[in-house]
């Protein structure tokens, strides 16, 4: 069984400040962890993904997520968000190794206000 | 996002009507997919192609009929639509499908937006 969870539909912050969009994970097995953006009237865009090795991945546009084994959890996080950063954010989840597909959390509003 | 192309954008159509999405992917990519976004509910996977094969189907009613004639080309054929299947609807490619590819990026285009009146 694989799930994705993420416990915020809504998150504001002021533009300058550090942001965290959470991610919590069930999988039987190891998961392969990913992270979405979605701007308005557009299609996903791939931010970054862990595989293994470094717990701490950095990806796109200045976003790094930390896995986190024992708390089950994927957060994507940024020093120093902009206003630009606005946008829905989709964590997913697949076992290692398994055929079922790519199941998505339902998603994050980002707000960053200036 | 030039990566996935879908047309059209935007599309109305009646209840009666029959209508074609297109998705084509220039990335060389061997599998993909359909995805249904509605508001407020999480990405529901609606088919998944393989080397032109399709491996799933998500109990996807039958008045949405994909067609995959190669590996760079996908279609979503719709007829007798009802209002409910109003969305956005996202086409995606990855490099391979299955297990060995479990780490695969999924590649999106930007969607259609479909509104059944």
């Amino acid at each position: 069984a694989q799930s994705v969870a993420q416990p915020e539909d809504q998150v504001n912050v002021a533009e300058g400040n550090p942001l965290t969009v959470k991610c919590t994970y069930s999988v039987s097995g190891n998961p392969y962890l990913f992270w979405y953006v979605q701007y308005p009237n557009r299609g996903l865009q791939f931010l970054l993904k862990y595989i293994t090795g470094d717990n701490l991945v950095k990806g796109s546009y200045g976003f790094e997520a930390e896995f986190n084994k024992s708390q089950t959890s994927f957060h994507l996080k940024k020093p120093s968000a902009l206003v630009s950063d606005s946008a829905l954010y989709f964590c997913a989840v697949r076992v290692s190794g398994s055929a079922r597909q790519l199941t998505f959390g339902s998603g994050t509003q980002l707000t960053v206000l200036p | 996002e030039t990566g996935v192309t879908q047309t059209p954008r935007h599309l109305v159509m009646g209840m009666t009507n029959k209508k074609s999405l297109k998705c084509e992917q220039h990335l060389g990519h061997n599998a993909m997919y359909w995805y249904k976004q509605s508001a407020k509910k999480p990405l529901e996977l609606m088919f998944v192609y393989s080397l032109e094969e399709r491996v799933e189907n998500n109990s996807v009613p039958s008045r949405f009929s994909p067609e995959c004639p190669n590996s760079s080309h996908l279609f979503l054929h719709l007829h007798t639509l009802q209002p409910e299947d109003s969305a956005l609807y996202l086409c995606a490619s990855s490099p391979g499908q299955g297990a060995a590819y479990s780490a695969d990026t999924q590649y999106f285009g930007p969607g259609t937006r479909l509104t059944v009146l």
